[in-house]
């Protein structure tokens, strides 16, 4: 498997309280990815990344910030969590020809 | 905006084959996949195609893929229990930075 983790793994949070997830990656991807699952929406984009300092929205971006001060790293943040953002999150990374390899998630719980 | 749709659930025998469809509205996408979730872990790749290709053979695995139609299937001949997962079907945009679109997965169970 290639080198991509994420922390934490679960989370409990409470509403309006800011929260970050991070996304770990070893193979000098890159591009990065935050998605979030929920059931019968498959996996929606929350922001890319296509470079250190370069990122921008996806398609469900509303409600999240990202940063990526390093290749391996991409930070999602939640300014000010709410209970909609209760879902499971899930980071990817790819080089230029590869496929696009998968964090096991992060499932945040936001009551 | 792009879209690719499943059906959400499938039950097949083991040992029978398992056919799961997907249907994508971008002509532009260059390459197709499919992706396995099990439980409680993220997404493994499990093949992909080129949008200029027609098949591919993997092992057990089948990629069937219609162009005009923007239709995809897998199919998984000899279907075991350690097949049941989510299946993922995703399309590449180069619009977004080579992101994947994902259609919303098929459950599969394999019934003994």
């Amino acid at each position: 498997d290639a080198g991509i983790t994420q922390s934490p793994r679960h989370k409990v949070t409470e509403t309006g309280t800011p929260v970050t997830l991070r996304c770990h990656q070893t193979e000098n991807h890159r591009y990065m990815y935050w998605y979030r699952q929920d059931p019968g929406h498959g996996l929606r984009l929350i922001h890319y990344s296509y470079g250190v300092k370069d990122t921008d929205k996806g398609e469900v971006s509303d409600g999240y910030s990202v940063s990526r001060s390093k290749t391996e790293d991409f930070l999602l943040t939640l300014e000010s969590a709410t209970s909609s953002q209760t879902s499971v999150y899930f980071c990817a990374s790819r080089g230029e020809d590869t496929e696009a390899f998968f964090g096991q998630g992060t499932r945040l719980t936001v009551v | 905006g792009e879209d690719v749709e499943q059906s959400l659930f499938l039950s097949v025998r083991e040992g029978d084959s398992s056919v799961i469809n997907c249907t994508y509205t971008d002509s532009s996408s260059t390459y197709l996949y499919w992706y396995k979730q099990e439980p409680g872990a993220g997404l493994q790749l499990l093949t992909y195609i080129f949008s200029n290709m027609d098949m591919k053979q993997d092992q057990r695995l089948t990629v069937l893929l219609n162009k005009k139609d923007k239709h995809l299937s897998l199919r998984i001949a000899d279907t075991q229990t350690g097949d049941s997962a989510i299946y993922f079907c995703a399309e590449s945009n180069p619009d977004y930075g080579q992101n994947f679109v994902f259609g919303p997965g098929t459950r599969l169970s394999v019934l003994p």
